[in-house]
């Protein structure tokens, strides 16, 4: 499995833009990249998945090294709602790894009125 | 719309007893899984089936079994609980594996 490495914590203001870093230097060229996010007390929430391209979607957009080693969420104006555990996980789409989700310790993201 | 429904939401049993959580998905999708998460930790893939009629071990199967009834259910079992497998357990469904998966909001379950 690809390891991840992203940062224990990271602070913002609402309204403002988040950039939530995630370096994954042995991802596999078929391992899409996806993101999820964990309130507390909740279980995890899909929020957005990419492979090479940047993708966009209602939540949030995804931003992809041209070499894949590493990723970016952005949270465009993050609200207090967007306050949670931020996971960024590599997933195989072949071999014996059949979608299995493996969660780091993931950024913990505090978003201050 | 339902998606993902886990039953029950809290129990607390003693060391010995066996149990089941249910675990239910409304989306027709093919996969599904059971995590546990402790406390202050990620989640770990304990038992999943890739689609009805298969089920596959993932990280932390030891002291479980789990059962795929239908294309909608499936179940994990405790046969003889102990204190270490007190945990919050999730149930996720995808329509297949590389696509994302969709939580229940778990089972909170103490082992005395």
């Amino acid at each position: 499995d690809a390891k991840t490495t992203q940062p224990n914590s990271m602070e913002s203001n609402e309204e403002e833009p988040v950039h939530l870093p995630c370096n994954h230097s042995t991802i596999s060229g078929t391992d899409y990249i996806h993101w999820y996010r964990q309130l507390p007390s909740q279980g995890p929430e899909y929020v957005i998945h990419g492979l090479t391209s940047n993708v966009n979607n209602r939540m949030a957009s995804l931003a992809i090294a041209e070499d894949r080693k590493s990723s970016t969420l952005i949270l465009h104006r993050a609200t207090l709602r967007d306050a949670a555990v931020y996971y960024c996980i590599p997933i195989d789409t072949g071999g014996t790894s059949y979608g299995k989700l493996t969660f780091g310790q993931g950024t913990i993201l505090t978003v201050h009125p | 719309n339902a998606g993902v429904t886990q039953t029950p939401k809290f129990q607390v049993l003693k060391t010995g007893q066996s149990m089941t959580l249910q675990c239910a998905q409304d989306m027709n999708h093919n996969s599904m899984y059971w995590y546990r998460q402790d406390p202050g930790m990620g989640l770990r893939l304990i038992y999943y089936s890739a689609s009805e009629g298969t089920t596959d071990k993932g990280e932390v199967p030891n002291g479980y079994n789990v059962s795929r009834l239908n294309k909608r259910e499936f179940s994990l079992r405790l046969e003889s609980a102990a204190p270490s497998q007190t945990s919050v357990y999730f149930c996720a469904s995808s329509e297949w594996g590389s696509q994302p998966q969709h939580f229940g909001d778990g089972t909170r379950l103490s082992i005395l």
